[in-house]
């Protein structure tokens, strides 16, 4: 059973084009985020949602917008794309329990290439 | 803010030999957590072990541990009896309790030779 699954793992798309990456998890966790993995294999924080709330927005431009239409799902709409979009984007979600930090579950990762 | 360092980007070891990844970070929560994740060539992203700060006591599980320096500030990965699956990416990663977001460090990428 996969835990946190991520589609499409690849996407290839032009500059300028719209494209969206959906993560679902089946492990009833509450939190869910979105990770960037660039070039470099560095790895930042985007976004966090928690029970379909936004918590964190990590200064991500306004061209990328993450839904969450419940607590299952978490997808990632980014608009206009640019070359320098191109990376690996990683869903994960975690249990929340308060001030309690556990294990956060990752999907297989999405890479984008944008030319 | 916080901050994580990898000083090691690369490393390289034998078969069955003890390896050890170093990590250290910078904050001022007094209650926090650290995590060390391994990557492998399929990309995924899988949890090696996990540290609370209020714990004196090491992690460990089964040929992992850690050397956990609170004073210093201090984060090392321990590899015993190393294995050729063990060859990856391996990130150390910060959260400070109730932030819900991971700050990763640079990554150190791990070669066991045969």
């Amino acid at each position: 059973d996969t835990a946190v699954s991520q589609t499409p793992k690849y996407l290839v798309t032009q500059m300028g084009n719209d494209k969206s990456i959906k993560c679902e998890q089946n492990l009833g966790h509450d939190t869910m985020y979105w990770y960037k993995q660039d070039s470099k294999k560095f790895l930042k924080i985007m976004f966090s949602y928690n029970n379909k709330e936004l918590i964190i927005n990590e200064t991500v431009p306004n061209r990328f917008s993450p839904k969450s239409p419940d607590k299952a799902h978490l997808n990632l709409h980014i608009n206009s794309l640019e070359l320098g979009d191109s990376a690996v984007y990683f869903c994960a979600s975690s249990q929340d329990l308060g001030q309690e930090a556990y294990e956060q579950y990752f999907g297989p990762g999405t890479r984008l290439t944008v030319t | 803010a916080q901050t994580v360092t990898q000083s090691q980007p690369e490393m390289s070891v034998q078969e069955a030999e003890t390896v050890t990844l170093s990590c250290t970070y910078d904050t001022s929560e007094s209650n926090y957590y650290l995590f060390w994740y391994k990557q492998p060539p399929s990309r995924q992203m899988i949890l090696v072990i996990r540290q609370e700060a209020y714990k004196q006591q090491n992690a460990t599980e089964n040929r992992f541990s850690v050397n956990f320096q609170k004073a210093a500030k201090s984060f090392s990965l321990k590899i015993s009896d190393s294995q050729l699956g063990d060859t990856a990416m391996y990130f150390c990663a910060f959260t400070a309790s109730g932030a819900q977001k991971l700050v990763f460090g640079q990554g150190t990428r791990l070669t066991i030779n045969p």
